[in-house]
């Protein structure tokens, strides 16, 4: 089985704390991507990855960075927490399966920055 | 990505097919049809994918229609365990953006 691992469940920062949030995958995906999902907005895509140093903006980029520097592993960065940020992020890895392309998400971070 | 249109809501008794449909009326011809969930405080899940035959697996049944603009996912035996909101999805292979819309929140009941 596909696992992606996020490596909290449950995070409280402050406001101007610089945040990572880790993921990682075990299935050797080309693809790894970062949305962040809040009530009545769905899943939003910040930052997707489709090979190692390689990074694309998503819809909503602006107040974090990444970085992928292994295949597997593939971090979230808020540079200056704000209280906006207060989300469940979710991280997601990808492969090309059976003619389309299959997403494999995590369990989730719920961040609460105060 | 072609939009899609869910219920908001739906319920179904327990040990009994639920039936979710999905309108993407605006879908072309290489646009795949992804069905997700997400339980309660968890990563949605993956359940099934297809681009024109009705396709099953060991999870659920995805009925396309001829035209494509529409589509079923059929849970042939709920439990309790598959209330979770359920996301239809089109996409086409090897675009990196996966939009998400408000999906179905499915409500099995004992």
């Amino acid at each position: 089985d596909v696992k992606v691992t996020q490596s909290s469940r449950y995070l409280v920062k402050r406001t101007g704390e610089k945040v990572f949030l880790e993921c990682v995958q075990d299935m050797d995906h080309e693809n790894m991507f970062w949305y962040r999902q809040d009530p009545g907005l769905g899943l939003r895509l910040i930052y997707f990855s489709y090979d190692v140093k390689m990074k694309e903006k998503g819809d909503i980029p602006e107040g974090y960075s990444v970085s992928r520097e292994k295949k597997e592993r593939f971090s979230l960065i808020l540079e200056s927490a704000s209280t906006n940020q207060t989300s469940m992020y979710l991280c997601a890895s990808s492969t090309p399966m059976g003619g389309g392309e299959t997403q494999y998400f995590g369990p989730g971070t719920r961040l609460t920055v105060l | 990505d072609a939009k899609t249109t869910q219920p908001p809501s739906m319920d179904c008794a327990e040990g009994r097919a639920a039936n979710l449909p999905c309108n993407h009326s605006t879908i072309s011809g290489n646009e795949y049809v992804y069905w997700y969930r997400q339980i309660h405080s968890q990563g949605p899940q993956y359940i099934i994918h297809g681009l024109k035959n009705n396709e099953t697996n060991e999870m659920a049944s995805l009925i396309i229609t001829e035209d494509r603009k529409s589509s079923t996912l059929i849970l042939p035996h709920a439990t309790l365990r598959d209330t979770a909101v359920y996301y239809c999805i089109v996409r086409v292979p090897g675009g990196f953006k996966t939009i998400f819309g408000a999906g179905t929140r499915l409500f099995v009941k004992a």
